[in-house]
């Protein structure tokens, strides 16, 4: 079974800040991890994936993320928010392989505000 | 490359009445398509998994007879609600895995927001 938890259903930062949206995981076999954003009435967009390779991920538009074992958490981090990163985000697990590879796991969301 | 696309984006329908959804991969076949409901500041929930030329797979809770789905060939999938109720409306996504590529890449469709009067 796999779940995902995020931590913070809205996060606001300023302008030119850190942005910092946490994930955390549960799976019973080794994961891939993603994450998306959401912008009001559209689809989902990929920013990065985790798929045991490097456990550094870097993604489109300055993201990226760490995947930590001991800690199971897949965070994301930008150095620098923009206007535009305003947005939905959201975490995902799927299974690497077994009769639930290719199944995504959404968590809850994190909505980011960026205030000017 | 790589795109979905859902048709139509939006679709308002009397109670009772059915409403089909379309999932088009346009670049690329697609093996398997998924379907998932969101609700309003909700996540995503998976509905079903669609196969081509096979019986989709349902997640439990998912009524199979109420929402019917379709995959027949490789660049489309279809999601019928059958007597659609109020409690239906929602945002529906499908997505679309590139057929044998790794398993773990899913692209997304913009999205068919339904409602229900």
């Amino acid at each position: 079974a796999q779940s995902v938890t995020q931590l913070g259903s809205h996060v606001s930062v300023s302008e030119g800040a850190l942005v910092l949206l946490r994930c955390n995981y549960s799976s019973s076999v080794p994961p891939y991890l993603f994450w998306y954003v959401q912008y009001p009435n559209q689809g989902l967009q990929l920013l990065l994936k985790y798929t045991s390779a490097a456990t550094l991920v870097k993604g489109i538009n300055g993201f990226e993320a760490e995947f930590k074992k001991s800690e199971t958490s897949f965070h994301l981090t930008k150095p620098s928010a923009h206007m535009s990163d305003a947005a939905e985000y959201f975490c995902a697990v799927s299974a690497q392989r077994g009769n639930q590879g290719g199944k995504l796991i959404f968590g809850q969301g994190t909505e980011l505000s960026v205030k000017p | 490359g790589a795109v979905v696309s859902q048709h139509p984006s939006r679709v308002i329908c009397k109670s009772g009445t059915s409403v089909k959804i379309e999932c088009r991969s346009l670049d690329f076949q697609a093996t398997t398509m998924f379907w998932y409901r969101q609700f309003p500041k909700q996540s995503l929930m998976l509905m079903a998994t669609s196969n081509e030329g096979s019986k989709a797979t349902y997640e439990q809770g998912v009524e199979k007879d109420k929402f019917l789905i379709n995959h027949a060939s490789l660049t489309l999938s279809t999601l019928t609600v059958t007597s659609a109720h109020p409690e239906d409306s929602s945002f529906y996504i499908c997505s679309a895995r590139r057929s044998g590529q790794k398993q773990e890449t899913q692209y997304f469709g913009p999205g068919t927001r339904l409602l229900v009067l």
